[in-house]
């Protein structure tokens, strides 16, 4: 069965810092996978998603990611944080369903 | 500007009372999910509904919970009788399901349950 991996619980950052949050699967088939972030008492909002062509992906508020097969990695970046980035991202995965499967989850905390 | 509601915002109740949690799914979506989120467990798919019929509810215990579609624009989680362990905020999603897999799903604001 799949399963998604959030090895950080919490990262720290300062602000305009670079910032990575990691995320491994496990999935022995070909796998959609997902960023989603929630802000303070808000729902799920959709960061970027790889489903196949380019291992680089863009998302919105200048967030990216790369799929790495052969280390079954779905890693976040962003060159620079802005305090308004500070909430809960998840990663998820599914196959060739509907359902998601979410990891557990990595607070960012953006200091000033 | 679509997005997916869901009313009660809070909701304080007392052991073995009823809940009942709406969703209004996003005009035009045909899969609606209910998800359950706490700090211990995370979080869980409780059930999920294309074109209104239940396709799974794997993760909903069977006893106490119920899930429901009267119509598209309507779906139900129901909880009858609460305990404390439920206490949790309870997620609806929608989404287009024409791509099983792919398909992005839009999240509600969540409602946060309290039992006592």
């Amino acid at each position: 069965a799949q399963s998604v991996t959030q090895l950080d619980s919490q990262v720290p950052v300062f602000e305009e810092a670079p910032v990575e949050l990691r995320c491994n699967y496990s999935s022995s088939v070909s796998v959609y996978l997902f960023w989603y972030v929630q802000y303070p008492n808000q729902g799920l909002q959709l960061l970027l998603k790889y489903l196949s062509g380019s291992t680089l992906v863009k998302g919105i508020n200048g967030f990216e990611a790369e799929f790495n097969k052969s280390q079954t990695s779905f890693h976040l970046r962003k060159p620079s944080v802005h305090i308004s980035d500070t909430a809960e991202y998840f990663c998820a995965v599914s196959l060739n369903t509907d359902k998601l499967i979410f990891g557990t989850g990595t607070r960012l905390q953006v200091f000033p | 500007d679509a997005r997916v509601t869901q009313t009660p915002r809070h909701k304080v109740t007392e052991m073995g009372q009823e809940v009942t949690m709406r969703c209004q799914p996003i005009l035009g979506h045909n899969t609606v999910f209910w998800y359950r989120q706490t700090m211990m467990q995370g979080l869980e798919l409780l059930a999920y509904f294309r074109n209104r019929a239940p396709l799974d509810d794997s993760g909903m215990p069977k006893d106490r919970f119920s899930a429901e579609m009267p119509d598209a624009t309507l779906a139900t989680l129901k909880i009858q009788p609460s305990e404390p362990r439920d206490s949790a905020v309870y997620f609806c999603a929608s989404g287009l399901g024409q791509a099983p897999g792919y398909n992005e799903q839009f999240f509600g604001p969540g409602t946060r349950l309290t039992v006592l």
